[in-house]
């Protein structure tokens, strides 16, 4: 079976600090990975997407990155953390292809609070 | 017009009642449908998916899709408290790798 990991679990992070997440994707091969940001009370908004190792797409202009240097490993970076950026970053993978199937699974998430 | 629609709640229904979510999305194109459950703290969790039209049953729940009306639905029968959550509505295009959510919609089911 898959399994999805993220870590860490939870980050608190002062202001102009780096940050790097990672997520890895046990039990599947060439998935599609995904990242979004939730801000308290709101819904999922997609940050970053990919569909092979070192193909990213970009949804939202900000000063985040992401990376994927192994099929199943994705990252999500910054060099320079903004109060904006907090909130709940979940992970989440599905099967590869453009098909009106699959559905996504989600990882346990990072909680990351900047001060 | 967001793309994906969902009354923010929060929907209250005593224990044993059903409790009807809905959903309605703008994309015509949209072939994949999903109904996510997120618990308060925790990451969300696929509970159904639909993508015929007509209704779709899985144990207490029940998926319904519109795709003329663009319309669909989430019915969770014998409501429990421990159904007290948000429910994500997705939806997803034939073609192209994103899938939409919306807001959810906040369910507490009183015991």
């Amino acid at each position: 079976s898959q399994t999805i990991h993220q870590w860490p679990a939870t980050l608190v992070q002062p202001v102009g600090s780096p940050l790097s997440l990672e997520c890895t994707v046990e039990g599947t091969s060439n998935p599609n990975l995904y990242w979004y940001r939730q801000a308290a009370g709101r819904g999922l908004q997609l940050l970053f997407y990919s569909v092979g190792i070192g193909q990213i797409s970009s949804e939202v202009p900000q000063n985040l990155s992401a990376s994927r240097p192994q099929d199943r490993q994705f990252i999500l970076s910054s060099k320079k953390l903004l109060l904006s950026d907090s909130g709940f970053y979940l992970c989440a993978w599905r099967t590869s292809g453009t098909s009106g199937v699959g559905e996504q699974y989600f990882g346990p998430g990072t909680r990351l609070t900047v001060t | 017009q967001k793309e994906v629609e969902q009354n923010s709640g929060p929907l209250s229904v005593p224990e044993g009642a059903i409790a009807s979510l809905n959903c309605t999305y703008s994309d015509r194109g949209s072939q994949s449908f999903f109904w996510y459950r997120q618990y308060s703290g925790k990451s969300p969790e696929l509970i159904m998916s639909i993508y015929s039209n007509g209704d779709k049953e899985d144990g207490r729940f029940t998926a319904q899709l519109n795709k003329a009306s663009q319309y669909v639905s989430l019915l969770i029968r014998d409501s429990q408290p421990s159904d007290s959550a948000t429910y994500l509505c997705a939806v997803k295009r034939g073609g192209g790798f994103k899938t939409i959510f919306g807001a959810g919609t906040r369910l507490f089911v009183k015991a």
